[in-house]
């Protein structure tokens, strides 16, 4: 069983600080590392990708993964209430069918 | 967008009856999954199909079919409803041929089984 952990909040930032999502996951021929977001009563939406060790930056987005410690992080610089919403860690295999998503941490950007 | 569309958006039903959601996509993605989202449980996987009349079972399959007799159509069916089956039921769709595996959601069908 593939398991995807995240912390589920909520995360209250103040507007304007940088919101830090975190998630670790079992399977470690995990290769692609995805975060969704999803407003309350909305689908969820790809906002990030990320296969290699580091940092990926996008705008106000930056994704960071550690596949020695199994641990893959989304940092929100500048949080705007926008923001608010749930974001969900999905870890897939090479090849993998299956796509497997972690609870997700619910974040609160307060005005 | 994505092309894909469920329906129906929201059905109330009683215990017993069976129940069919469909999935439509128009983008010729090859895989399609089933996924239902509770509170405190997040997406789970219940059905995925990676091609036509391929499918394979996801972590949650007890109680639910599914038939993809067409590339553009997967369908999800609930044989004999039950209240635990009450829930916002995601169609997603992947192309792994390109080489990714996101997906894309369609918008949700609310299920509640009275």
């Amino acid at each position: 069983q593939k398991e995807v952990e995240q912390n589920s909040g909520p995360l209250s930032v103040p507007e304007g600080a940088i919101a830090s999502l975190n998630c670790t996951y079992s399977d470690r021929g995990s290769q692609s590392f995805f975060w969704y977001r999803q407003y309350s009563g909305k689908s969820p939406e790809l906002i990030m990708f990320i296969y290699s060790n580091g940092d990926k930056e996008d705008g106000r987005f930056t994704a960071q993964l550690n596949k020695a410690s199994q641990y893959v992080s989304l940092l929100i610089r500048d949080s705007q209430p926008s923001d608010s919403a749930t974001y969900l860690c999905a870890p897939t295999g090479a090849g993998s069918y299956q796509l497997t998503f972690g609870k997700g941490t619910k974040l609160s950007v307060i005005p | 967008d994505a092309g894909i569309t469920q329906s129906p958006r929201h059905k109330v039903t009683e215990t017993g009856t069976p129940v069919t959601l469909r999935c439509h996509q128009t983008e010729n993605h090859r895989y399609m999954y089933w996924y239902r989202q509770d509170p405190g449980h997040g997406l789970r996987l219940i059905h995925y199909s990676y091609g036509v009349k391929d499918t394979d079972k996801g972590e949650v399959s007890d109680g639910y079919s599914v038939s993809r007799s067409k590339t553009e159509d997967f369908l999800l069916t609930l044989e004999s409803a039950t209240s635990s089956q009450t829930s916002v039921y995601f169609c997603a769709i992947s192309d792994l041929l390109s080489g990714n595996t996101e997906a894309f959601f369609g918008q949700g069908t609310r299920l509640t089984v009275v």
